[in-house]
């Protein structure tokens, strides 16, 4: 199983960032997204598709449907600067990690 | 708050087996809403999830690395371990071990990684 993601996405400050993820029937999966930043572990944005972890800024919003995930930001900062990865999960899939995808802000 | 922390060698030489530990701190790792998993990133590239496993000691894995690697658990030491034989250049990485809801499958807390070098 696999997870396509777009290996670079560049959004200016303020403006809405989208980052797509595709694979097949991801919709019947359960997605999550990481924010991973230079020499850092991940941290979990989005889980369960949509649900916001506590102290993630109401900014970050996700969906998932059909073949495809899409993790939002809305108001982009400087900070959110980072790479993001998409992982699916089921009792089939197990777990799967997309290609990542580089966000820049500028 | 719940804290991982990998151990073990930074070096490996090709062919040998690749040995990590990662202990469970501020929390208990038997419960049954969680596995433990491990992920690596080789350098500048993507997350590769490796394996993960129940306190009870059921194991999931990557079909890719599945001929090469153990995955267990040490419930009485809040440990769990990963073991990676026949090592080759290409699995130099990050290795980051992992708390991982075992409803919705998403990694919640992480351990700040290490590095392990393949290379004689």
């Amino acid at each position: 199983y696999e997870l396509t993601q777009t290996p670079s996405v560049s959004v200016s400050p303020g403006q809405t960032a989208s980052i797509t993820c595709s694979g097949d029937k991801l919709g019947n999966k359960y997605a999550s997204w990481y924010q991973q930043k230079p020499g850092q572990s991940p941290v979990v944005v989005i889980y369960q598709d949509t649900k916001r972890p506590s102290g993630i800024p109401e900014r970050f919003s996700g969906t998932n449907s059909g073949n495809t995930a899409t993790l939002t930001i809305s108001g982009t900062q400087a900070m959110d600067e980072a790479d993001y990865y998409c992982q699916a999960w089921d009792s089939s899939t197990l777990v799967v990690f997309g290609g990542g995808t580089k966000l820049t802000v500028l | 708050q719940l804290q991982l922390q990998e151990s073990g060698p930074g070096l490996v030489k090709p062919s040998e087996t690749l040995s990590l530990t990662c202990t469970v701190s501020g929390g208990s790792i038997s419960s049954t809403s969680y596995y433990w998993g491990w992920i690596r990133q080789p350098p500048g590239k993507g997350l590769e999830w490796i394996a993960s496993i129940s306190y009870g000691g059921s194991t999931y894995y990557n079909s890719s690395l599945r001929s090469r690697v153990t995955i267990s658990v040490d419930t009485s030491k809040n440990q769990f371990s990963l073991k990676l034989r026949s090592v080759t250049a290409a699995d130099t990485a990050v290795y980051f071990c992992a708390r991982q809801s075992s409803s919705y499958g998403f990694f919640d807390y992480w351990g700040q990684g290490t590095l392990v070098t393949v290379s004689s």
